[in-house]
């Protein structure tokens, strides 16, 4: 069982639609949670981050962790072609260490 | 401007001709590392940095070597380049809470 599972897609949504996409992961003991996206060619870059359950927003983006049921969702609203992107999900199971365990990646296709 | 420095960009080398990735960062971070990210298998944990002369493995450590003997800088080495090591490698930095700051990448072939 890999340690973090995204569904690698791809997702295409119509543009300004609602972008659901989920991440599980193994390690109970998990601490902090990450989605950073990924376009083409390009280093990951942060968009959010959570560390306790519930949700979290910024702009039209909200992370939702559920650390009972080990699974983290990232839903984009009104999605713009601009999102269509690769989106990495990560997660911190090492305290004292930084390392970030990622999934494959979920790609996005926001279609016009 | 804050950011985290890789060059080359792009290197093609051949089989067993040592090459170094260096990396650089302005932002004082105290952690550092390396990832590789390959199709299918997603970005994996070559080695890190905890600090100044401090570096340990990460999942993916054979076949390369780092140095932190300054804070900024955390150069990757490979010692005996092999096909398998063809990738695209990602330099990062944390200040804390495992916010990582990527490099912009360098994609390595090996013949």
């Amino acid at each position: 069982q890999k340690e973090v599972e995204q569904n690698s897609g791809p997702l295409s949504v119509p543009e300004g639609a609602i972008a659901s996409l989920n991440c599980t992961y193994s390690d109970r003991g998990s601490q902090s949670f990450f989605w950073y996206r990924q376009y083409s060619g390009k280093s990951p870059e942060l968009i959010m981050s959570i560390y306790s359950n519930g949700d979290k927003e910024d702009g039209r983006f909200t992370a939702q962790l559920n650390k009972a049921s080990q699974y983290v969702s990232l839903l984009i609203r009104d999605s713009q072609p601009s999102d269509s992107a690769t989106y990495l999900c990560a997660v911190n199971s090492n305290f004292g260490n930084e390392k970030l365990t990622f999934g494959t990646g979920t790609r996005l296709t926001i279609i016009p | 401007e804050a950011q985290v420095t890789q060059n080359p960009r792009y290197l093609i080398t051949v089989t067993g001709k040592k090459l170094t990735v260096t990396c650089s960062q302005n932002m004082n971070h105290e952690y550092m590392s390396w990832y590789r990210q390959d199709p299918g298998l997603g970005l994996r944990q070559i080695y890190y940095s905890m600090n100044v002369e401090v570096t340990d493995k990460g999942d993916v450590p054979e076949g390369y070597k780092v140095s932190r003997k300054e804070k900024r800088n955390f150069p990757l080495i490979l010692e005996s380049p092999s096909p398998n090591q063809t990738s695209l490698y990602f330099c990062a930095s944390s200040l804390g809470h495992s916010v990582l700051a990527f490099g912009s990448g360098t994609r390595l072939t090996v013949v």
